[in-house]
């Protein structure tokens, strides 16, 4: 079975430009989640998806910060404009329905410097 | 006040030795408790994975519950020099609302 497909795994940008991640989640999953890790602090979930609806973008910075996921399986997550403190770990994770629902399959993740 | 408190670490231990890792959490809603592990530029797997109080073991792996206290724990017994990495604590609401701890970074030495 393939994992969570994530990229890219690096990118450097500057303040005030724009970036892109993209996430392909396990097949069949129909939840996809989009953390924030930064060094040294433990995931913060960003946004949830079931199926290409949102469950929980409460952590999002929606003046910035937009995701989507059309029909159900990849999914993106933009910032626009990035600023310094957005320099993290972007990580994508999914999980199925029923019964196995509460376990995360993670993604390798993307490693975003904002200089 | 976080709502997920995890001893911070960092632990450094000879390998052989029995690891405790520690999480509190204050939101009664959390129903689901887990562990990940972390390895360096990794995303987290998960290692254990639990929603009633008591103890829940997997191999050298001892998943501890204490739903009056706000208490959950992880017991490795016989660490290897492969247990290195960080350990996560995660609780999950009926929601499906997942919140982590800052992670434990374990160095197990040969």
């Amino acid at each position: 079975e393939a994992g969570v497909a994530q990229s890219p795994r690096y990118k450097i940008i500057e303040k005030r430009q724009s970036v892109a991640f993209w996430c392909n989640p396990i097949s069949g999953h129909a939840t996809l989640y989009w953390y924030q890790q930064i060094l040294g602090q433990g995931p913060k979930l960003l946004i949830q998806f079931q199926n290409n609806g949102v469950v929980d973008d409460s952590q999002l910075p929606k003046d910035r910060f937009s995701a989507e996921r059309l029909k159900g399986v990849d999914s993106t997550l933009k910032i626009q404009p990035a600023k310094l403190e957005d320099s993290a770990v972007y990580l994508c994770a999914s999980s199925a329905s029923g019964e196995g629902r509460h376990e995360q399959f993670f993604g390798p993740g993307t490693r975003l410097t904002v200089l | 006040q976080k709502e997920v408190e995890q001893d911070p670490g960092p632990l450094s231990v000879p390998e052989g030795a029995i690891v405790s890792l520690n999480c509190t959490y204050s939101n009664s809603a959390f129903q689901y408790f887990m562990w990940y592990r972390q390895y360096s530029r990794k995303g987290p797997e998960l290692l254990m994975y639990t929603y009633s109080s008591g103890n829940k073991e997997d191999g050298r792996f001892t998943a501890q519950v204490d739903k009056s206290s706000k208490y959950i724990s992880l017991f490795i017994r016989d660490s290897q020099p492969s247990d290195s990495a960080t350990y996560l604590c995660a609780m999950t609401s009926h929601a499906g609302k997942s919140t982590f701890g800052d992670g434990t970074t374990l160095t197990v030495k040969p």
